[in-house]
């Protein structure tokens, strides 16, 4: 069955420090990948996508995400956060043929200490 | 404005009653989708249109009705309430599939 995994619920850092957040898949083939991020009491907003080609993909703020089909990982990095991305964070992956169903994972809420 | 708009933002219902929750997009986007999103279980999907007067389950659908009689509107029946049925209900669009999916505010629904 397809799915998608993230497996961290809740993730804790300092400002300044990297970040990565991971999400693994399993589907038949490689699927379209996306990174949303929600906001307290907000709907979700599109970070990055990854389609095809360079397997770095860069997003707004300052986040990436490489993309590794031998780990069927999309993990989500940033290399110094700010108290500004504490918010809540999903993968989500769609096949490119078949079904259109956008699939998410159940998100890794993450915490900035000063 | 272009955009997704939800209404209403705030919804509450008593059980056994039905309420609709309405969704309009500018965009004439084909996909349209309904998800909720309830602590632990992240986003599920209740029910998704493909076009107007397509549409196919989801993850969630039991207790759950849909209709897309205008490619713009996308409205959400809860039949009868029920207590679990207390979520927040995210609509979204979407183009196509190798573009994102834009997402309204969300109905923060409870039923009591």
């Amino acid at each position: 069955a397809q799915s998608v995994t993230q497996p961290d619920i809740h993730i804790t850092v300092s400002e300044g420090a990297s970040l990565e957040l991971r999400c693994n898949y399993s589907y038949g083939a490689t699927p379209y990948l996306f990174w949303y991020v929600q906001s307290p009491g907000q709907g979700l907003q599109l970070l990055l996508k990854y389609f095809s080609g360079d397997t770095l993909v860069q997003g707004i703020k300052g986040f990436e995400a490489e993309f590794k089909r031998s780990q069927s990982s999309f993990n989500l990095r940033k290399p110094s956060v700010h108290w500004s991305d504490a918010a809540e964070y999903f993968c989500a992956v769609v096949p490119k043929f078949g079904n259109e169903k956008l699939t998410f994972g159940t998100g890794t809420r993450l915490t900035i200490i000063p | 404005d272009a955009g997704i708009t939800q209404s209403p933002r705030y919804k509450i219902t008593e059980t056994g009653r039905q309420v609709t929750l309405m969704c309009h997009q500018t965009w004439s986007h084909s996909y349209m989708f309904w998800y909720r999103q309830d602590l632990g279980h992240g986003l599920r999907l209740i029910y998704y249109s493909a076009a107007a007067d397509i549409t196919d389950k989801g993850e969630v659908p039991d207790g759950y009705v849909v209709s897309r009689s205008k490619t713009e509107n996308f409205p959400l029946t809860l039949e009868s309430a029920t207590r679990s049925q207390t979520s927040v209900y995210f609509c979204a669009s979407w183009g196509q599939r190798n573009s994102p999916l834009h997402f309204g505010n969300g109905t923060r629904l409870t039923v009591t």
